[in-house]
């Protein structure tokens, strides 16, 4: 079955260090994005793609990256994590004119 | 950016009706959906609607679309204890398929 995942589940890391979430989906679908849940918040869009090399900045991208090398993955790399950054991370994808999302398990990230 | 506002709770006795409303403010939204966020897990779509329609039935579920007012509903029949969960409203926007979440509802279902 086709499905999206997220690694790691849980992260734990220091201010000022590199982090990279990972996204892989084998729906083989051309879009997909990355948002974040905060309490208040709901969710809040960081980045998205529409295809391979392909990206966009959404709502909260400061202090965010990504690249779309293929079509399967969306990694997210956090430069220089912040403690404002410890949230829940939320990768999703899309067919290209959808928006029936399907949603990875989430990364749970703390930056102490 | 545009905006997308919802109630913050909801307590509902099982086998009663639920309705969870959502205001949105952009007007050139094509679909409008609902998703569903069980603790621990991603959001699964529960339904959606396209925005030149007033309503869906889907089995236990309604939707409500007033355009005029921006103002989307859902309505949960016969609730169950299942039912416990935060509901997101969601805007496609133009294209459909760029989505701004309001800040969820969570519904506690009580025996």
């Amino acid at each position: 079955d086709a499905e999206i995942t997220q690694s790691p589940r849980h992260k734990i890391t220091e201010t000022g260090r590199q982090v990279t979430l990972a996204c892989h989906q084998t729906w083989n679908h051309n879009n997909m994005f990355w948002y974040r849940q905060d309490l208040g918040h709901g969710l809040r869009l960081i980045h998205y793609s529409y295809g391979v090399q392909d990206t966009n900045k959404g709502e909260v991208s400061d202090g965010y990256s990504v690249s779309r090398s293929n079509t399967e993955d969306l990694p997210l790399t956090l430069e220089s994590a912040a403690s404002s950054q410890t949230s829940v991370y939320f990768c999703a994808s899309s067919e290209r004119s959808s928006g029936e999302a399907f949603f990875g398990q989430g990364t749970r990230l703390t930056v102490v | 950016g545009e905006d997308v506002e919802q109630s913050l709770f909801l307590s509902v006795r099982e086998g009663d009706s639920s309705v969870i409303n959502c205001t949105y403010t952009d007007s050139s939204s094509t679909y409008l959906y609902w998703y569903k966020q069980e603790p621990g897990a991603g959001l699964q779509l529960l339904t959606y609607i396209f925005s030149n329609m007033d309503m869906k039935q889907d089995q236990r579920l309604t939707v409500l679309l007033n355009k005029k007012d921006k103002h989307l509903s859902l309505r949960i029949a016969d609730t169950q204890t299942g039912d416990s969960a935060i509901y997101f409203c969601a805007d496609g926007g133009a294209a459909g398929n760029k989505l701004t979440f309001g800040g969820g509802t969570r519904v506690l279902v009580k025996p």
